[in-house]
């Protein structure tokens, strides 16, 4: 059973600011990644998806996966208030077809 | 492309009753997973089908949850008899290659 941990919420940032979500994952093969936004009442979405170490950017999104320390994050840089959200990390390991997923990390920008 | 469909958004029922939920996936997509989650947490696989074939249900609760897939297309989950902490939103999500998953709006369960 692959475990996803992520960084307790809520984490609020200022509008402009860069909000940064950790998720850590307990199975070592584990071979894909992903993040989705959940906005309140509302079901997740997925925003990125990575499967190699590095970093890879989309908008003002960047995952960053580092599979030796089995970590996994997201940055959002100029957070905006429609960013307010809970993020969710989901983890896919190799041997098997479950997606695992974290409990998540509200994140409320202020304007 | 539409969207992952589901019905019905939400649905209240004593406990002891039985409940059933529909998905209708995106075009094309032969993977096809039901998720229950509860509040503050992140969504549990119930059950993951391939075309009309069961991948995993392991976490499926199988003395009263059952599922379906006819043709490899639509659907089905059902709850009977429903007890209290079934209460979640039961989210249907497809999948084109096994890896990203699209989500549904979910169904809003409310056991009284």
């Amino acid at each position: 059973q692959k475990e996803v941990e992520q960084n307790s919420g809520p984490l609020s940032v200022p509008e402009g600011a860069i909000a940064s979500l950790n998720c850590t994952y307990s199975d070592r093969g584990s071979q894909s990644f992903f993040w989705y936004r959940q906005y309140s009442g509302k079901s997740p979405e997925l925003i990125m998806s990575i499967y190699s170490n590095g970093d890879k950017e989309d908008g003002r999104f960047t995952a960053q996966l580092n599979k030796a320390s089995q970590y996994v994050s997201l940055l959002i840089r100029d957070s905006q208030p429609s960013d307010s959200a809970t993020y969710l990390c989901a983890v896919k390991g190799w041997s098997d077809y479950k997606l695992s997923f974290g409990a998540g990390t509200t994140v409320t920008v202020r304007a | 492309e539409a969207g992952v469909a589901q019905s019905p958004r939400y649905k209240i029922i004593e406990k002891r009753q039985s409940v059933a939920f529909w998905c209708n996936p995106i075009s094309g997509h032969a993977t096809l997973y039901w998720y229950q989650q509860i509040l503050g947490q992140g969504p549990k696989l119930l059950i993951q089908f391939q075309n009309n074939g069961v991948v995993d249900d392991s976490q499926l609760p199988k003395d009263r949850f059952s599922a379906e897939r006819l043709k490899g297309v639509d659907s089905t989950l059902k709850i009977q008899p429903a007890k209290l902490e079934d209460s979640a939103v039961y989210l249907c999500a497809s999948s084109p290659n096994g890896y990203e998953q699209y989500f549904g709006p979910g169904t809003r369960l409310t056991v009284t």
